[in-house]
């Protein structure tokens, strides 16, 4: 069974960094494209980033370039998601999906709020 | 990027009704267009791909059409299982794009 565990979210402060973990299960991790949408309270979805299978490749929407960094250790099976310089925009869910366009399996979510 | 319209924002459906919604796209994406259902406090589950294509798993009730800019998502006889946010995405071009969403509600 294909499971993705989120972590790493909480409660931080504008400006600061957090760094959100997504552990997969139950399928080769390192023959698939991941990525990373978000969700504001009551709000869409929304893409935030993906990289490729083997790590070379990595994809952002504007409003997180320069700031967040999306990378993957396949020994782990684990996608990571480094957020710097964080925003109040940026509060939101944050899902961890496989596939690079086509998202079949998502996580749970985990809150990321950004407040002083 | 490409924008993404859905309408309408929300619905008052009763079990059993027919429910169709609808999805424009601000250019043309071909068949790459894919639809989202998601339940209340829970994460996203795909449905439809590739504007047409039932996901493993999905109830035939519910079907997916159009291409181009102008696509249709179509729940067959409303379940109150169906309950949710239903969501459109482009997936031809990056950024994948979602759009903004269409909420049934019960009457």
């Amino acid at each position: 069974e294909v499971q993705l565990v989120e972590s790493g979210g909480g409660l931080v402060q504008p400006g600061r960094s957090m760094k959100l973990s997504c552990a997969a299960s139950g399928f080769t991790f390192n023959n698939y494209d991941m990525a990373w949408v978000c969700q504001a309270p009551k709000k869409g979805l929304e893409w935030v980033a993906t990289i490729s299978y083997d790590g070379s490749s990595t994809y952002y929407r504007d409003s997180v370039k320069g700031r967040f960094t999306i990378s993957r250790d396949n020994a782990k099976s684990t996608l990571y998601l480094q957020m710097d310089s964080l925003r109040s925009e940026d509060t939101a869910t944050y899902y961890c999906a496989r596939g690079r366009s086509l998202f079949a399996y998502w996580g749970q979510g985990t809150l990321v709020t950004v407040s002083s | 990027d490409i924008v993404m319209t859905q309408s309408p924002t929300s619905m008052s459906i009763s079990v059993g009704d027919r429910v169709t919604m609808n999805c424009k796209a601000s250019q043309n994406v071909g068949s790459n267009v894919d639809w989202y259902q998601q339940k209340t406090g829970q994460s996203p589950k795909l449905l439809i791909y590739k504007a047409s294509n039932r996901y493993t798993g999905v109830p035939d009730r519910f079907t997916g059409s159009g291409s181009g800019t102008d696509f249709t998502f179509t729940i067959s006889n409303m379940q109150a299982e169906d309950l949710a946010v239903y969501y459109c995405m482009q997936s031809n071009s990056y950024p994948p794009t979602f759009g903004g969403g269409t909420k049934l509600e019960l009457k």
